[in-house]
C-alpha cells in the first residue's frame, strides 16, 4: 500500500513569513509524529499525536510551532514567523500506534528560510 | 528527559570487514531501541530493534546487543557491502512512549 506522503517536498521562504507542511500517514495508522532533521544531525522529536489523545507538544521549540491532525488522519506542522534556524528537513512518521511498533518515515519536506 | 550519544560518527571499512556503531542512553525506564538507515537523500527506515527483555537479535548480517545494566546498546554489521554505505541512526523510546530519540548518527563507509 502507500507510505507516508508529505507536501511539499521542498519550500523556500523568506524570513518572518509562516509556513505550512503536511503529512499524510499509512491508511489505518493511528500514531504520527514529526520530527526534524537538520544538516547533519540526527532526527529531533517535535510532536506526537495518538488517536483522539491530547498530542504531545513537548518537542516543540518555540510557540512559533504549531501542529493538528485533522479527523485523526492527515496533519499539518505550522511554523510562524519563519526563522533562518527553522531551516531543516521537516520528517513526518506513523506507526499502528503501539509504543515497540515500527515507525514509517514520509520523504521529508526540504525547509529553507532566506 | 532521555538523551542518546552514538559514537563514532564516521566510520570506513574495507569490503567484507565489520563494522560497530555504540550508543548510549540516559534514561533507565527506556524499553525500546530501533536502528536506522538512511540513505543518501532517501527517508531513514528501519533495519533492526531491539526490546529491554533481551539480549541479543540478529537478522542475517545484522545484530543489535544490549546492556540494560550499562545504558548502551550496539550495531552489528558483518561482512559489509558497498550497499550498506549510508548513515545509521540508533534511537531510544522516551519513558512516555510517544517519541524516539535519536543519535547524532554514524555515517558509514564501506570501500570495494
Amino acid at each position: 500500500g502507500a507510505g507516508v506522503s508529505q507536501s511539499p517536498s521542498n519550500k523556500v521562504t523568506e524570513k518572518g513569513k509562516d509556513v505550512e507542511l503536511r503529512c499524510d500517514p499509512i491508511s489505518g495508522h493511528t500514531a504520527l509524529y514529526w520530527y526534524r532533521q537538520s544538516l547533519g544531525q540526527g532526527l529531533e522529536f517535535l510532536i506526537y499525536f495518538q488517536g483522539n489523545s491530547a498530542p504531545d507538544k513537548s518537542g516543540l521549540p518555540s510557540d512559533r510551532f504549531s501542529a493538528e491532525r485533522t479527523g485523526g488522519s492527515v496533519s499539518t506542522l505550522t511554523i510562524q514567523r519563519t526563522q533562518q534556524e527553522d531551516s531543516a528537513v521537516y520528517l513526518c512518521a506513523s506507526s499502528s500506534g503501539l509504543a515497540f511498533n515500527e515507525q514509517f518515515f514520509g520523504p521529508g519536506t526540504r525547509l529553507t528560510v532566506l | 528527559g532521555e538523551n542518546v550519544e552514538q559514537h563514532p560518527s564516521t566510520l570506513s571499512v574495507q569490503e567484507g570487514d565489520s563494522a560497530v556503531i555504540k550508543c548510549t542512553y540516559s534514561d533507565s525506564a527506556s524499553n525500546y531501541f530501533p536502528w536506522y538507515k538512511q540513505e543518501l537523500g532517501k527517508r531513514p527506515q528501519l533495519i533492526i530493534d531491539i526490546r529491554s527483555n533481551v539480549g541479543e537479535k540478529k537478522d542475517q548480517r545484522i545484530a543489535v546487543t544490549l546492556n540494560k545494566t550499562a545504558k548502551h546498546f550496539s550495531l552489528h554489521i558483518t561482512e559489509t557491502q558497498p550497499e550498506d554505505s549510508a548513515v545509521y541512526f540508533c534511537a531510544a523510546m522516551n519513558q512516555a512512549g510517544t517519541a524516539l530519540i535519536f543519535g547524532k548518527g554514524t555515517t558509514l563507509s564501506v570501500s570495494s
